[in-house]
């Protein structure tokens, strides 16, 4: 039973647009969110996260967007630059105890000039 | 400021076969973890440890061993390789439980012919 998915495997969009990459989860404790992103051939690296104590967090281009009550987060990249293409991964934890972080299946972004 | 090494890069092991896979931080992290990633199943969890001397089980431990003598190294061994277990392993640590970011190692591409 997957408790954290990312729905669309792919995206494409043009230079200078906005990508929006989304992810929803099953699991009600879940109470922090992270995004990852990974190249080809190198290991995931973090990009942005949030605590379920707000509902937006912003990083210069990536704004992540947290709705608690339809359990679903969503990730913005504007404007979008061709070196943002790379498999973008949701994950969740319950930020206490022993937890770990549950990773959703990945959304492959392509942003092509 | 090496971050998280993971040793070896590649390696191609016939079913049955032994091998020691090894992850070494230098960020003085208590927490560390094994991962692997197969095509469509984004990141699952093997195995863990919040501590020098302690492992736990992840999402997918069978035919996996850790071992985490050493504060700064996460081990992961297979007794007897399988098909199965052909995959991207990826090493991760974090300062405390996922409430803080983790960071990965550029991963470990396993065949298991």
């Amino acid at each position: 039973d997957q408790q954290v998915k990312q729905n669309s495997p792919s995206l494409s969009v043009q230079e200078g647009r906005i990508s929006i990459l989304n992810c929803d989860y099953t699991n009600s404790m879940f109470d922090y969110f992270l995004w990852y992103k990974k190249y080809p051939a190198e290991g995931p690296t973090f990009l942005i996260s949030i605590s379920s104590i707000k509902d937006k967090n912003e990083d210069g281009r990536f704004t992540v967007f947290l709705n608690k009550s339809a359990k679903h987060l969503s990730l913005h990249i504007v404007p979008s630059q061709p070196g943002d293409s790379a498999v973008y991964f949701c994950a969740a934890s319950v930020n206490s105890g022993y937890s770990t972080l549950t990773f959703g299946k990945g959304t492959m972004l392509l942003v092509s000039p | 400021n090496a971050g998280v090494t993971q040793t070896p890069k590649f390696r191609v092991l016939k079913t049955g076969q032994s091998m020691t896979l090894l992850c070494a931080q230098d960020m003085n992290h208590e927490y560390m973890y094994w991962y692997r990633q197969d095509p469509g199943m984004g990141l699952r969890l093997i195995h863990y440890s919040v501590g020098e001397g302690t492992t736990a089980k992840g999402e997918v431990p069978d035919g996996y061993n850790v071992s985490r003598l050493k504060k700064q190294n996460f081990l992961l061994g297979l007794e007897s390789a399988a098909p199965s277990q052909t995959s991207v392993y990826f090493c991760a640590s974090s300062l405390t439980a996922p409430g803080t970011e983790a960071f990965f190692g550029q991963g470990t591409r396993l065949t298991v012919v």
